[in-house]
Formats: structure tokens, sequence, C-alpha cells
């Protein structure tokens, strides 16, 4: 079964540096990756998404992910942080098989100094 | 694009009564959405899979009579939280899958936050 795990529980960074979560996964095979960004008390909006092909991916909000396979990674970068980027961040990993489920990792929230 | 409303977003309700949660995709039909549940500070613990026109696939712990889902439309599931009672109070969040690819991300609605008394 997949897994995903995100090892920072907070991550505080100043306005304007630049910003990277991790993300690592388990699974057999090829897997689906995602990166979501949930604001207190709202749902969860999806930032980017890795099938296949480019390892480099682009989201919205400036974000991009990497995946590398030999890590088992899927790290969330961001050259320049803004003070609304605080949230709370998801990664989480979908399988290839008929099962539908997404795992979800336990989130990153990131602080933004001022 | 792939907008999931959610409704309502809050609820305050007395224990013992059964509350109706409403997750509808606005500009696209879902054949799959599912149902989460969010304790505080923590990840999203799935529910329940709810496909249009069949049963729902509840995970592993959830009740089923307990949380009653029905997915009777492309656009509309809805959850009952059945004779809630405070442990029941959480933060529920609904998500709709754009298309039947499984490899499809999944949108989220803006979540409901029950409280029981």
């Amino acid at each position: 079964a997949q897994s995903v795990t995100q090892p920072d529980i907070h991550i505080t960074v100043s306005e304007g540096a630049s910003l990277e979560l991790r993300c690592n996964y388990s699974y057999g095979a090829t897997p689906y990756l995602f990166w979501y960004v949930q604001s207190p008390g709202q749902g969860l909006q999806l930032l980017l998404k890795y099938f296949s092909g480019d390892t480099l991916v682009q989201g919205i909000k400036g974000f991009e992910a990497e995946f590398k396979r030999s890590q088992s990674s899927f790290n969330l970068r961001k050259p320049s942080v803004h003070w609304s980027d605080a949230a709370e961040y998801f990664c989480a990993v979908g399988s290839m098989n008929r099962d539908d489920k997404i795992i979800f990792g336990k989130g990153t929230r990131l602080h933004i100094l001022p | 694009g792939a907008v999931v409303s959610q409704h309502p977003s809050r609820v305050i309700c007395k224990s013992g009564t059964s509350v109706k949660i409403e997750c509808r995709s606005l500009d696209f039909q879902a054949t799959t959405m599912f149902w989460y549940r969010q304790f505080p500070k923590q990840s999203l613990m799935l529910m329940a899979t709810s496909n249009e026109g069949s049963k729902a696939t509840y995970e592993q712990g959830v009740e089923k009579d307990k949380f009653l889902i029905n997915h009777a439309s492309l656009t509309l599931s809805t959850l009952t939280v059945t004779s809630a009672h405070p442990e029941d109070s959480s933060f529920y969040i609904c998500s709709a899958r754009v298309g039947p690819l499984y490899n499809q991300p999944q949108h989220f609605g803006d979540g409901t936050r029950l409280s029981i008394l």
C-alpha cells in the first residue's frame, strides 16, 4: 500500500525567502503525486500534480515540485514566499490500481515572518 | 473550473439531531465523490467513497448507519450524520473527482464545521 511522509510539522521562513517542503512516498510502482494547500477553516486547493513525463512540475501561485524517483521524494518549492502563502500544505499519493484512495501526508504548517 | 461547493459551512446543533451536508460539483460531473473528516491540526481521514447510483464504500471503522451517504446524481452527494453526538464534532470535507480515471485529482469543497452541543 502506498504511504506518504511529510517530515516537517512546522516550517518558518521570512517573507521573500525561498521555500522547500519535503515529501517522501512509498509505493511499488510509479505513483501519482499531488500537493494541496489548506487555509484555516477551508477546504484543500490543488497546487500541482505529477503523473508522468517531466519530473519538474509547475503549479499555481508560483509553486513547483520535483519528482525524484531515486529518493522517493516530491518536494515542493517556491523561490520567494509571500505572507499569503502561510497555510497548511499536504502532499498526497495516489495509486495506479483500481483502488480509488488518495493517501494524504500529515501536513506541514508554513509560517511566514514579516 | 472544477469547483466544488459544500453546504453548510458551519453547523451548531444539539445532541441527537441529524445533520445533512451537501457536496455539489458546480461545473463538472463527478462520478466519484469522497468524504473526509479532519481533526484539529491533523490530516484528512477518508471516511467513504461515494459513487453515483451505487452504495458508498466505507473505510474500516466508519459506521455506515451513523454516516449516511447518498450520491443520487452526478453533481450531488450528501452526508447525513444521524443522531449526532459531541464526539461527532469535527471538520468534514468533501471532494469530487473530475472524470472516471483513478489518476485524476480530487477537487475539494470548503468544508463544514460541525459542532454538537
